[in-house]
């Protein structure tokens, strides 16, 4: 079964410190993976895909096929980061069928 | 307004009501999707619309109705719900349904069955 999961309910770090929020993905394929965000207040909206391998606000994520993990990196957290996150898998096919996970809530304290 | 609207942004209804909720797209987009986000729970998708055509339905009951008039609007028709049906709903467009598609969200509709 396609699934996603993120062990992290809550993640609570300190102002420039360096944040790590972990994915894990469960598909035999090859899927896509994403990170999508919700700040306070918005709407959810796309951070990253693995396909663009870019670093999008300071935030990398490697997508790691041994270890069928994707998590999102960020060297020195801001206020600003503090969100909601969300990873997503597409495992592929015609049809554009994201399997969200449960989400991180990222504090970052002043 | 640009993006994606949704309207009501909360419904409060009976077991016995009939509602629909609507979803709107300004961005010229091909593809529309309903989600369910519960409590506790991840966001799920529901109904994927490709061109006007169902291409998903994730084993969704049948007391959910989706309507795609066309590929600006999408409408979920809520008949004899229940109390578990509670939640938000969000919609979603993208330019067309392949991988590299980024998907646009709605603020969502907070639905409250009682």
């Amino acid at each position: 079964a396609q699934r996603v999961t993120q062990p992290e309910k809550l993640l609570s770090v300190f102002k420039g410190a360096p944040v790590e929020l972990k994915c894990n993905y469960s598909y035999s394929g090859s899927p896509e993976l994403f990170w999508y965000v919700q700040y306070s207040r918005q709407r959810l909206q796309l951070l990253l895909r693995h396909i663009s391998r870019e670093s999008i606000k300071g935030f990398t994520a490697d997508l790691n096929k041994g270890e069928t993990s994707f998590h999102l990196k960020k060297p020195f957290a801001q206020e600003e980061d503090s969100a909601m996150y969300y990873c997503a898998m597409n495992s592929g096919g015609s049809n554009y069928k994201l399997t969200f996970g449960k989400g991180t809530l990222l504090t970052v304290n002043p | 307004e640009t993006g994606v609207t949704q309207t009501p942004r909360h419904l409060v209804m009976g077991m016995t009501n009939k509602k629909s909720l609507k979803c709107e797209q300004h961005l010229g987009h091909n593809a529309m999707y309903w989600y369910k986000q519960s409590a506790k729970k991840p966001l799920e998708l529901m109904f994927v619309y490709n061109f006007k055509e169902q291409t998903e339905n994730n084993s969704v009951p049948s007391r959910f109705s989706p309507e795609c008039p066309n590929s600006s609007h999408l409408f979920l028709h809520l008949h004899t719900l229940q109390p578990e049906d509670s939640a938000l709903y969000l919609c979603a467009s993208s330019q067309e349904t392949g991988i590299d598609n980024e998907q646009f969200f709605g603020p969502g509709t907070r639905l409250t069955v009682l």
